[in-house]
């Protein structure tokens, strides 16, 4: 079975912009979250979404949003961008209401200019 | 409170030895411990998990140690090899309701192993 995909593997943006990063779950999993992780440190939760509803939010500015698609598919949107949103931005795939294993993508690597 | 803490921040160990990383939390309502390990350019693959009811679970050369009174946790790598090295990871959950599980992350350990 395939894991969970993220694309781009990569991004190079400059201030201001804005950026989409796409991920699909593991099939047959419904919920998809969001991690971004600074260089150096652990990953911090952004997002959960579960049933393309939002199930929770981390303490991340309102630049970022998310959704997700009734493919269970789900998009990660940052405007404005700030050179402290250069990171590894991951994505979990679960199924919260049957087992709490998360599983990780292999991310998507931003570079604020 | 929702601090997961953990050490050392890095760890260096011979080939055959015992690798251990510690973890400390404060919220009693977490129920759902794991393990990460991640290479670098890589994200994070679950290695090994526990919930508060047992106090050890072993997967190969991988063993979790659980102190509920102490409010702390350990990853114990047997017999490390090379291969093992990796930035590791605990993290830990509980049942936020309405289907959230986040995890909350410590700050990663770097491990290396020395041939």
């Amino acid at each position: 079975d395939a894991g969970v995909t993220q694309s781009p593997t990569h991004l190079i943006k400059t201030r201001g912009q804005h950026v989409t990063l796409r991920c699909s779950p593991i099939s047959g999993h419904k919920s998809v979250s969001w991690y971004q992780q600074v260089l150096g440190q652990g990953p911090q939760f952004i997002f959960q979404y579960y049933e393309k509803e939002e199930r929770g939010r981390g303490n991340f500015p309102d630049r970022f949003s998310a959704r997700q698609f009734p493919n269970y598919s789900s998009e990660l949107n940052v405007n404005a961008l700030l050179l402290g949103d250069s990171a590894l931005y991951l994505c979990a795939s679960s199924n919260p209401r049957v087992y709490n294993e998360q599983f990780f993508g292999p991310g998507t690597r931003l570079t604020v200019l | 409170q929702q601090q997961v803490k953990q050490s050392p921040q890095s760890l260096i160990v011979q080939k055959g030895g015992i690798s251990i990383i510690n973890c400390a939390y404060e919220n009693t309502a977490f129920d759902y411990f794991p393990w990460y390990q991640q290479f670098p350019g890589k994200g994070p693959a679950l290695l090994i998990a526990i919930r508060p009811d047992v106090s050890e679970k072993k997967e190969g050369r991988f063993t979790i140690s659980f102190n509920k009174s102490a409010k702390q946790f350990s990853l114990h790598i047997m017999d490390s090899q090379p291969g093992d090295s990796a930035t590791y990871f605990c993290a830990a959950s509980m049942d936020y309701g309405g289907a959230t599980n986040k995890l909350i992350f410590g700050t990663g350990t770097l491990l290396a192993v020395q041939p």
